[in-house]
Parts: structure tokens; sequence; C-alpha cells
């Protein structure tokens, strides 16, 4: 089945610079790539996703890169600020499947 | 539109008992889903359904039953509480038109935060 690895673990970086998370992924078949952004207690929120026929999406402060010959993709946040302090999740599936296979997630803090 | 409702919000239970969490959606997605969470992990698929009627497992099924009788709700049962159960569950729906099946964006409840004691 499909694996998911998402590196860093935990990502500090000073206000106003960018951050970046990168995943990678196993199964060749999985087409459909999310990210989730999720804060303290609260529910995993959609911020950005990315599908197989495109290598690269942006939307605003935050894109997504996804390079499909070596099974990797990544998020991209620009001119960080403190409310992008959370959990971010990425996470695959394959087409039609509609099951998500989630990374182990990313706490990222902005420090001021 | 309430979105992906789920209660209750907190419970803890005594090893042994049983307990039913609740879901239930208003957005007509024929996609639902449950998911735990272990603290400082990701989420993990426990069973999914694509519509009334259909059920299928997850990732981590073992402990776990569901039903979806209808379209709005997908009770997640738990019969026999075990420490390993404790976590953070929660529940998504999604919506794929019919022919050909195109991945949609999951939405998310507010999670039910079990302990199991």
């Amino acid at each position: 089945g499909e694996n998911v690895e998402q590196h860093p673990s935990t990502l500090s970086v000073q206000e106003g610079d960018s951050a970046v998370i990168k995943c990678t992924y196993s199964d060749s078949a999985s087409n459909y790539f999310p990210w989730y952004k999720q804060e303290l207690g609260k529910r995993p929120q959609l911020i950005i996703d990315i599908r197989s026929n495109v290598g690269e999406k942006k939307d605003q402060r935050i894109a997504v890169t996804l390079n499909k010959t070596a099974k990797h993709f990544s998020l991209h946040i620009t001119e960080t600020q403190p409310e992008d302090s959370a959990v971010y999740f990425c996470a695959a599936s394959r087409q039609g499947a509609q099951k998500l296979v989630f990374g182990q997630g990313t706490r990222l803090t902005i420090n001021p | 539109n309430a979105g992906v409702t789920q209660t209750p919000k907190f419970r803890i239970l005594k090893i042994g008992q049983s307990m039913t969490l609740q879901c239930t959606q208003d957005m007509n997605h024929n996609y639902m889903y449950w998911y735990r969470q272990d603290p400082g992990m990701g989420l993990k698929l426990i069973y999914y359904s694509v519509g009334a009627g259909i059920t299928d497992k997850g990732e981590v099924p073992n402990g776990y039953n569901v039903s979806r009788s209808t379209t709005e709700d997908f009770p997640l049962r738990l019969e026999l509480a075990a420490p390993s159960q404790t976590s953070v569950y929660f529940c998504a729906s999604s919506y794929s038109r019919g022919g050909l099946i195109i991945n949609q964006p999951q939405h998310f409840g507010d999670g039910t935060r079990l302990s199991i004691l």
C-alpha cells in the first residue's frame, strides 16, 4: 500500500522567511496530493492541493510543487507570519480511491 | 451549513466499556471517513464509506465497527474499549461525482477526544 514520508518533523523559521516541507510517496499510481494545516486542538483544514497533471500550484503565499518521477512533493510558504505556526500534514491518494494516506506531520514555528 | 458535526467532543471510558461516536454531515457528500490521530502523529484511516449501505476497512480497523444507513450519518462503534484506543477521532466527508471518479477535498469535523482508563 501507499506510504508517505514527511520531513522535517519540526521546523522553526524567522518571521518573514520562507518555509519548505517535503513529502515522498511510494505508490506511483497516486495522483492527488493535499496539504492540511492543523492548529492546536483544532480540525485539519485543507490549505492547498495538487493533482498529478500539474507540476506546481500557487495560492497567495502558499505553493506546492510535484515531481512525479521522483515521487515527491513540497509545500512552500513565503513571507511567513505568526499565524502560520501550526502542524502541517501532507497526504496522497490514488485516483478514484478517495482514501488519503497521511504523512507524520511537521510542526512549524514562526519566531517573531 | 454546519458541515461535519461530531459528538461528543470529549469522553472518558473505562476498559471494556462500549460507546458510539456520532458523525453527521449536511453537505450531501457521498463519501465519509473515520480517522484516528494519536499524539504527535498523522491521521490513520479506520473505516470509510462510499455511500449509504457501503462500508470498507481502512488501515487500522481492528476494534471498531461502522454502519452507514443514511447519507448524512456515519457512526463509529467501539465494542470493548482498550487503552490503545485512546486517541482523537476525526470524521470527514467528501463528494465525488459518478463516472470518472476525481479525488475531492475531504472536510473534517472538530474531533472527539477519547480517553480510556
